[in-house]
């Protein structure tokens, strides 16, 4: 079965700290690949996307992920956190295959500390 | 543009009650989604609705049923609730099945 891993259950970090998130999946064909974020007590918002193309893209608030089709690897970056990063981060995997849903990791907490 | 609402905000029941969660988008989309969110769980899918008219059985079904109403709106429902579906449930929307799903603010959902 398709699966995705988030390594990282929690991180936390000081500001101004550079982030990574690792994010791989178990699925050999095509993908769309996602990273959400949840801020305390809100819902799912899209942070960024990937779907073709350049494998480095560029989401809101700063944040970036690179697509390793080698390592099936979508792993989110940040160059310098802040306090209100401080929120559960989601990576999820859709499958380019008919009757497939969206598959989700169990979710990273970063808590960002001023 | 309210994108996806969800009601009710919380609601507790007691094991054996049943109860209905609504939601409604209003961009258009084609395909619905029911997810429960618990610790350390991630994200499940409950059911799915790649168009109108039709639903689909995701990773933890048990225990629920849904109803495409109409484009707009996709309803989950508890036929008698059990302290195992303690949780918070997130309705989802997006253009087709490979697309972006947008998700609404959640149920917050307590069983005694």
């Amino acid at each position: 079965a398709q699966s995705v891993s988030q390594h990282n259950h929690h991180v936390i970090l000081s500001e101004a700290a550079s982030l990574e998130l690792g994010c791989n999946y178990s699925y050999g064909g095509t993908v769309n690949l996602f990273w959400y974020v949840q801020y305390p007590g809100q819902h799912l918002q899209l942070l960024l996307k990937y779907f073709s193309g350049d494998p480095l893209v560029k989401g809101i608030k700063g944040f970036e992920a690179e697509f390793i089709k080698s390592k099936f690897s979508f792993n989110l970056r940040k160059p310098s956190v802040q306090w209100s990063d401080t929120a559960e981060y989601f990576c999820a995997v859709k499958p380019n295959q008919a009757g497939t849903a969206l598959i989700f990791g169990k979710g990273t907490t970063l808590s960002v500390s001023s | 543009n309210a994108g996806v609402t969800q009601t009710p905000k919380f609601q507790v029941l007691k094991t054996g009650q049943s109860m209905t969660l609504q939601c409604a988008q209003d961009m258009n989309h084609n395909s619905m989604y029911w997810y429960r969110q618990d610790p350390g769980m991630g994200l499940r899918l409950i059911y799915y609705s790649a168009s109108e008219g039709t639903t689909d059985k995701g990773e933890v079904p048990n225990g629920y049923n849904v109803s495409r109403l109409n484009k707009r709106e996709f309803s989950l429902r508890l036929e008698s609730a059990a302290p195992s579906q303690t949780s918070v449930y997130f309705c989802a929307s997006s253009w087709g099945a490979q697309e972006t799903q947008y998700f609404g603010p959640g149920t917050r959902l307590l069983v005694l």
